[in-house]
């Protein structure tokens, strides 16, 4: 079976900041990744994906993400930190095959601080 | 477009009581999905439905029902309310894996 570990739990950031979230995860075949973001009280929001291809994708809001299948990560990065980036942060693995199930990790929340 | 709508926003019930959680989706999507978030645990999988007519049980089954309606309609039902299910119940679809959120139902069980 597939997981995701998100290893921080809380990170801190000032604004302007670069920031790296990391997300690991296990899966034995290519994975489908994904990360979302939660503003408190919000739905789930998709920032980006990665299906296939190029391992570096692009997504809203001015995040990326580089997929390393040698290691096992997807982390997501942006180089420089809103305060309106403050929020809960979810990366995913799809699992093939019917319904298109997805794992979530446990999540990290960024604070961002002026 | 909506997207994904969900109903109640809140909901506080004594244990025991039943209630259906509803959601619905304009986006003509096959799948739909229910997930309970509860602090440090992520989402975690209820039921889901493949298609109109069919619904699998998740992660987390115990003590929820599902209707899939129509393809526009998921309907999660707790038969008999428990504090256990205290939570934030979230309702995405899907056409391939990227999937849709509702803004959420936040349950109480006292």
């Amino acid at each position: 079976a597939q997981s995701v570990t998100q290893p921080d739990i809380h990170i801190t950031v000032s604004e302007g900041a670069s920031l790296e979230l990391r997300c690991n995860y296990s899966y034995g075949a290519t994975p489908y990744l994904f990360w979302y973001v939660q503003s408190p009280g919000q739905g789930l929001q998709l920032l980006l994906k990665y299906f296939s291809g190029d391992t570096l994708v692009q997504g809203i809001k001015g995040f990326e993400a580089e997929f390393k299948r040698s290691q096992s990560s997807f982390n997501l990065r942006k180089p420089s930190v809103h305060w309106s980036d403050a929020a809960e942060y979810f990366c995913a693995v799809g699992k093939t095959g019917t319904a298109s199930k997805l794992t979530f990790g446990t999540g990290t929340r960024l604070q961002v601080t002026l | 477009n909506a997207g994904v709508t969900q109903t109640p926003k809140f909901q506080v019930l004594k244990t025991g009581q039943s209630m259906t959680l509803q959601c619905a989706q304009d986006m003509n999507h096959n799948s739909m999905y229910w997930y309970r978030q509860d602090p440090g645990m992520g989402l975690r999988l209820i039921y889901y439905s493949a298609s109109e007519g069919t619904t699998d049980k998740g992660e987390v089954p115990n003590g929820y029902n599902v209707s899939r309606l129509n393809k526009r309609e998921f309907s999660l039902r707790l038969e008999s309310a428990a504090p256990s299910q205290t939570s934030v119940y979230f309702c995405a679809s899907s056409e391939a894996f990227e999937q849709y959120f509702g803004p959420g139902t936040r349950l109480t069980v006292t």
